[in-house]
């Protein structure tokens, strides 16, 4: 079956717009978290929704970070006026069972460059 | 906040090698996981454990609990094994308790 998606595959913009980062879990899967991958760092918690529980914002680095999840699939992670330090791969995982101790799938990763 | 250590940070092994790449952590944990992530960016999950063992293929996973650490193991390790190995322990509550290390660079030559 289809694996998580994310689009676009790149991005490269300037400093100050604002971007708009998609991904589409697994049908059916209730949880869905999205990352950011700096270049030579770990990966880093940003955002967790779980079905229609309010989603857990802990890891947003900032108020210009935001993250939707409508109908309980599609995700939009939204950077506000975009700084150079923003620039990193955003990753999205979905899994079908509740809680980070679970197995979570994916998707190939969004690039984000800020000039 | 969980201290995560990975080691070694970089391998070159020669094909057919056994493998094997350790994660530390400081603080107790009620899961942990391996993940494997190949140039270009893909993020595969390989082995999510609590206690123990689990084998997989050509690939074990072991976690001693009590000494905070685990280990990742390649049997007979080929060169489509190449990637980035990244240990990830989930220290319980929410998705804020999973920590990620930075990850072994692993890269196996013919």
């Amino acid at each position: 079956g289809a694996g998580v998606s994310q689009s676009p595959s790149n991005k490269v913009t300037e400093k100050g717009k604002d971007v708009e980062l998609r991904c589409d879990p697994i049908s059916g899967h209730t949880a869905l978290y999205w990352y950011r991958q700096s270049l030579g760092q770990g990966l880093e918690f940003l955002i967790y929704f779980q079905g229609n529980s309010a989603p857990d914002k802990s890891g947003l680095p900032s108020d210009r970070f935001s993250a939707e999840r409508t109908g309980g699939s599609v995700s939009t992670l939204t950077i506000q006026r975009t700084q150079q330090e923003d620039s990193a791969v955003y990753l999205c995982a979905s899994s079908s069972i509740a809680g980070p101790s679970n197995e979570q799938f994916f998707g190939p990763g969004t690039r984000l460059t800020v000039l | 906040k969980n201290e995560v250590e990975q080691s070694p940070q970089n391998l070159t092994a020669q094909e057919g090698e056994f493998i094997t790449i350790n994660c530390s952590y400081s603080v107790g944990i009620s899961a942990l996981h391996w993940l494997q992530q190949h140039p270009g960016g893909g993020i595969v999950s390989l082995f999510m454990l609590s206690s123990g063992k689990k084998k997989h293929g050509r690939l074990i996973a072991t976690i001693n609990i009590q000494e905070k650490h685990s280990s990742l193991h390649i049997t007979a390790s080929h060169p489509r094994d190449s990637a980035v190995y990244i240990c990830a322990p989930h220290s319980g509550g929410g998705a804020d308790g999973l920590t990620f290390g930075k990850g072994t660079h692993l890269i196996i030559q013919p």
